[in-house]
């Protein structure tokens, strides 16, 4: 199969502090990955995508040094949102795709909240 | 870039019954379209996909259709089961791993028993 792996699930953490979520192809490698963010009962927003081995392309209006992007290994990509404030706070979701037969793959998202 | 137009936003339909959701997109260049199905706190799940070379596909109560050359494409549900109240996300791409996908608005699917 294709199975992407997303962590933490839940996160809650104070103003001011960063926190890092983690996106893993289990059973393939994923050159790029996608960042996703997503707003109660509305769409998925690209933020950027990741790449491996260079640097991250982010998506007009998305403040790249707020939202650190890692994609060192074929299988892992980390966004890392810093100095979070309570506007942080939503549904972040990871994809990738392993080839033309599977198609893009979903991570399980992570929620965040901001305190 | 793509824009993807998706309606209803919102579906109800009766145990039994059909529901049928339409997309629509901008980018002629895009040939992958894949309906996804999210579920409360959770990411989307593929239920269905076609790709550009073919104008229907089904599995099993699940149909997509693809019309090219008016860019649009429409999601068919049969005989409906409350199970199947969900969110569903139609999206477009160029299909390949380093084109990501654009989303619709999303369509809320209410099953009633």
């Amino acid at each position: 199969g294709a199975v992407v792996s997303q962590h933490p699930s839940r996160v809650i953490c104070k103003s001011g502090t960063s926190v890092k979520i983690e996106c893993r192809s289990l059973d393939f490698q994923a050159t790029t990955m996608f960042w996703y963010r997503q707003f109660p009962k509305q769409s998925l927003m690209l933020m950027a995508t990741s790449n491996e081995g260079s640097k991250a392309t982010y998506e007009q209006g998305v403040e790249k040094d707020k939202f650190l992007i890692n994609h060192a290994s074929l299988t892992l990509s980390t966004l890392t949102v810093t100095s979070a404030h309570p506007e942080d706070s939503s549904f972040y979701i990871c994809s990738a795709m392993r080839d033309r037969n599977y198609g893009y793959t979903f991570g399980s998202g992570t929620r965040l909240t901001v305190v | 870039g793509e824009n993807v137009e998706q309606h209803p936003s919102t579906l109800s339909v009766q145990e039994g019954d059909s529901a049928v959701i339409k997309c629509t997109y901008s980018d002629s260049a895009s040939n992958y379209f894949p309906w996804y199905k999210q579920e409360l706190g959770k990411g989307p799940q593929l239920i269905i996909d076609i790709r550009s070379n073919v104008g229907e596909k089904k599995d099993q109560r699940i149909a997509v259709t693809l019309n090219k050359t008016a860019k649009h494409f429409s999601l068919h549900i049969t005989e409906t089961q409350p199970e199947d109240s969900a969110v569903y996300f139609c999206a477009a791409s160029r299909g390949t791993g380093a084109n990501n996908l654009f989303f619709g608005t999303g369509t809320r699917l209410t099953v009633i028993p």
